[in-house]
């Protein structure tokens, strides 16, 4: 357990449900990341936060997609009208400038849009 | 061109070997993560590098800034390796990862 949580683990839908997924870092962690897996290929960067002010956001990454962290601890990941390409492993890592900079991720939201 | 480059794709061995993965970047970078995925998708940071060497247990991880590469070395390794190993480095405020390093390590 490295202290980052993520809800739910798995999660099948339809195309064109909104789904949501939530992480919750490390309480004393003020940046938060979202990253995208898919099968074979290395994670892909989505978006972070430091505190709760959305820092940057992938231009790869559809109006689809919304992140939020509103009071800088817990964020969550909207996906609007899914599509079978979002099918995918959603990773969600947070990390302590301050200190030592490790990342810590959590397991990971499974996403299967039938 | 990826901005970060793993090498080999796949890797075997047998219990006991010497083992190497390396990872080659295009951009400058802050530091340079080692990162340990095993079936199921947990990630497990191993390293945190940003000059030199750093060694913990069995691993083993340099970084050579001038030459962007970095290399993990396990030594003696165990079955209980087997796993994708994925070298990311920090870039601005974030990281940029290889597609990784599946390793699987036979008795």
């Amino acid at each position: 357990d490295t202290g980052v949580s993520q809800n739910p683990r798995h999660k099948i839908t339809k195309r064109g449900q909104n789904v949501t997924f939530r992480c919750d870092p490390i309480s004393e962690h003020n940046r938060l990341y979202w990253y995208r897996q898919t099968l074979g290929q290395g994670p892909e960067f989505l978006t972070y936060f430091q505190n709760e002010a959305q820092l940057e956001k992938s231009r790869l990454l559809s109006d689809r997609f919304s992140a939020e962290r509103p009071k800088g601890s817990f964020s969550t990941l909207e996906i609007q009208r899914t599509e079978q390409g979002d099918s995918a492993m959603y990773l969600c890592a947070s990390r302590d400038r301050v200190n030592t900079g490790e990342l810590f991720f959590g397991e990971g939201s499974r996403l299967t849009v039938l | 061109k990826n901005e970060v480059e793993q090498s080999p794709q796949n890797l075997t061995a047998q219990e006991g070997e010497f083992i190497t993965i390396n990872c080659s970047y295009s951009v400058g970078i802050s530091a340079l993560h080692w990162l340990q995925q095993h079936p199921g998708g947990g990630i497990v940071s191993l390293f945190m590098l940003s000059s030199g060497k750093k060694k913990h247990g069995r691993l083993i991880a340099t970084i050579n800034i001038q030459e962007k590469h970095s290399s993990l070395h396990i030594t003696a390794s165990h079955p209980r390796d087997s796993a994708v190993y994925i070298c990311a480095v920090r870039y601005t405020d974030k990281l940029i990862f290889g597609t990784g390093t599946r390793l699987q390590v036979f008795p």
